[in-house]
C-alpha cells in the first residue's frame, strides 16, 4: 500500500519567502507528526496532530512556523519569512492510532534557504 | 535532550551479527524502548520495540536487560543494505507524542 508521501521533495527559497510543505499520511492514520532534521543530527519534534486537532506544538521553533491538518488527513507545514537557519529536512510521520505506536515516516522535504 | 546514549559509530563485517548497544539508565516503568533506523536520504524506519521482555521480528532482535537500564539491538546477519543510522528511543505510554531522537549510532557494514 501507499506509504507517507511528502511534497515537494526539494525546495529552494530565498530568505524572506514563505514556503508550504505538504504531507499525505497513510489513509486512516489518526496521528501525524512533523520533525525537523538538521544535517548530521537526529530528527527533532515539531508538532503533533490527533485527527484535525493540533495537540502539541511545543517544538515549533518560532511563530513563523505554522502547521495545520484541517480535515484530519493531509497536513501542511508553513514557514513564513524563511531564514537561513530554517534550512533542514522536514519529515512527516503518521501512526495508526493514539498512543506509543510505530510511526511511518515520509521521505522528507529538503528545504534550502539562500 | 535525548534520554538514551549510544556509541556514535560502529563497523560490522557483512554476514556477521551487528550488536548495537543503548543505555537508557533513567527509563521509567511506563516507557517502551523503540529502535528506528535511517538509511541515507530516507525517512526513519521502525525496526522493533519492547517493554520488558526480549523481542524478535523479521528484521531484528531486541535484548533488554533485567533492570531495563540498557538494551541491545541485534541484526543477525548484517548486509550492506543495513548501513544506516540506528536510533534508540524511550517512548512513554502517556507522553508518546514528543519523540526525542538522539544522534544515534552510524553503522557501517563492510564487505
Amino acid at each position: 500500500g501507499a506509504g507517507v508521501s511528502q511534497s515537494p521533495r526539494y525546495k529552494v527559497a530565498k530568505r524572506g519567502q514563505d514556503v508550504a510543505l505538504r504531507c499525505d499520511p497513510i489513509s486512516g492514520h489518526v496521528s501525524l507528526f512533523w520533525y525537523q532534521q538538521a544535517l548530521g543530527q537526529g530528527p527533532e519534534f515539531l508538532t503533533y496532530f490527533q485527527n484535525e486537532a493540533q495537540l502539541d506544538k511545543s517544538g515549533l521553533p518560532s511563530d513563523r512556523f505554522f502547521a495545520e491538518r484541517p480535515e484530519g488527513s493531509v497536513s501542511t507545514l508553513k514557514i513564513q519569512r524563511t531564514q537561513q537557519e530554517d534550512s533542514a529536512v522536514y519529515l512527516c510521520a503518521s501512526s495508526l492510532a493514539v498512543g506509543p505506536y510505530e510511526q511511518y515516516f515520509g521521505p522528507g522535504t529538503r528545504l534550502t534557504v539562500t | 535532550d535525548a534520554k538514551t546514549t549510544q556509541p556514535p559509530s560502529m563497523d560490522c563485517a557483512e554476514g556477521r551479527a551487528a550488536n548495537l548497544p543503548c543505555n537508557h539508565s533513567t527509563i521509567s516503568g511506563n516507557e517502551y524502548v523503540y529502535w528506528y533506523r535511517q538509511i541515507h536520504s530516507q525517512g526513519p524506519q521502525y525496526i522493533i520495540h519492547g517493554l520488558k521482555n526480549n523481542e524478535t521480528n523479521e528484521m531484528a532482535s531486541l535484548i533488554i536487560t533485567e533492570d531495563r537500564k540498557s538494551s541491545t539491538l541485534i541484526l543477525p546477519h548484517a548486509t550492506l543494505r543495513d548501513t544506516a543510522v540506528y536510533y534508540c528511543i524511550d517512548i512513554s505510554k502517556t507522553s508518546y507524542d514528543k519523540v526525542i531522537f538522539g544522534p544515534g549510532t552510524s553503522l557501517s557494514v563492510i564487505p
